[in-house]
């Protein structure tokens, strides 16, 4: 199983500021990643996948970038409806598995 | 609208059964890969089960023999029967549609439903 490691556990962060968001994976996963999004008491949400595809909606101070095993999740200028916990999958190997999430808070 | 309406879950003894249910609108249980994902307190995110759109399963190690996935066009429903339910099997569940070959990952997800497994 591929095991995928997020760093920070916990960002604090001040709203208009930029958050950096780290995701690793214990082998090559290439480009097959994707970040959610959980806010307290949500279902997660689709944020991107193949490392750097938005989804529908998705606001474009969201990027991602990275391949192999080292991916990174960027929200710059925060907004108060950003704070939320960050996930990511790997999905190279069917049917993926997830990091055990970055929470971004309200510094 | 896509929508995902989970219900089922609750405080169950040790060894006890439940069975949780996926109300889907805005497109058909049976046309698309679906699976439960739970959270268990404080925890990351984990695939339990897969259902296929040709009908095919796939579970998780440490459920196999234990919980079944199902749909029901008529319905268009997924469901999750969970039998001889452990301590560890205490979680938040979610139903989602995926990942498919072609959509590799989750989405939507629905709100999920709380299973409490304690004595």
């Amino acid at each position: 199983e591929i095991v995928m490691t997020q760093s920070p556990a916990a960002l604090s962060v001040s709203p208009g500021e930029s958050a950096t968001l780290s995701c690793r994976a214990s082998q090559s996963v290439s480009s097959n990643l994707a970040w959610y999004q959980q806010k307290r008491g949500q279902a997660p949400r689709l944020l991107i996948s193949g490392s750097s595809t938005r989804a529908t909606g998705i606001p474009a101070r969201f990027s991602g970038s990275g391949s192999g095993t080292e991916f990174t999740l960027t929200i710059s200028s925060l907004q108060s409806e950003d704070f939320a916990v960050y996930y990511c999958q790997q999905y190279n190997n069917w049917p993926g598995t997830f990091g055990q999430g970055t929470k971004v808070e309200i510094k | 609208e896509v929508d995902l309406v989970e219900s089922g879950g609750g405080l169950i003894q040790p060894g006890g059964s439940l069975r949780l249910s996926c109300a889907v609108s805005g497109f058909t249980v049976s046309g698309n890969y679906m699976s439960w994902v739970r959270q268990a307190p404080g925890k990351g995110l984990e695939c339990v089960s897969v259902i296929y759109s040709g009908g095919s399963t796939h579970y998780k190690d440490s459920v196999k023999g234990r919980f079944t996935i199902s749909r029901d066009s008529s319905k268009n429903t997924l469901y999750l029967q969970m039998d001889s339910l452990r301590a560890e099997d205490t979680a938040v569940y979610y139903c989602a549609r995926g990942p498919s070959p072609v959509t590799r990952w989750f989405d939507p997800w629905g709100q999920g439903t709380l299973v409490t497994v304690s004595s």
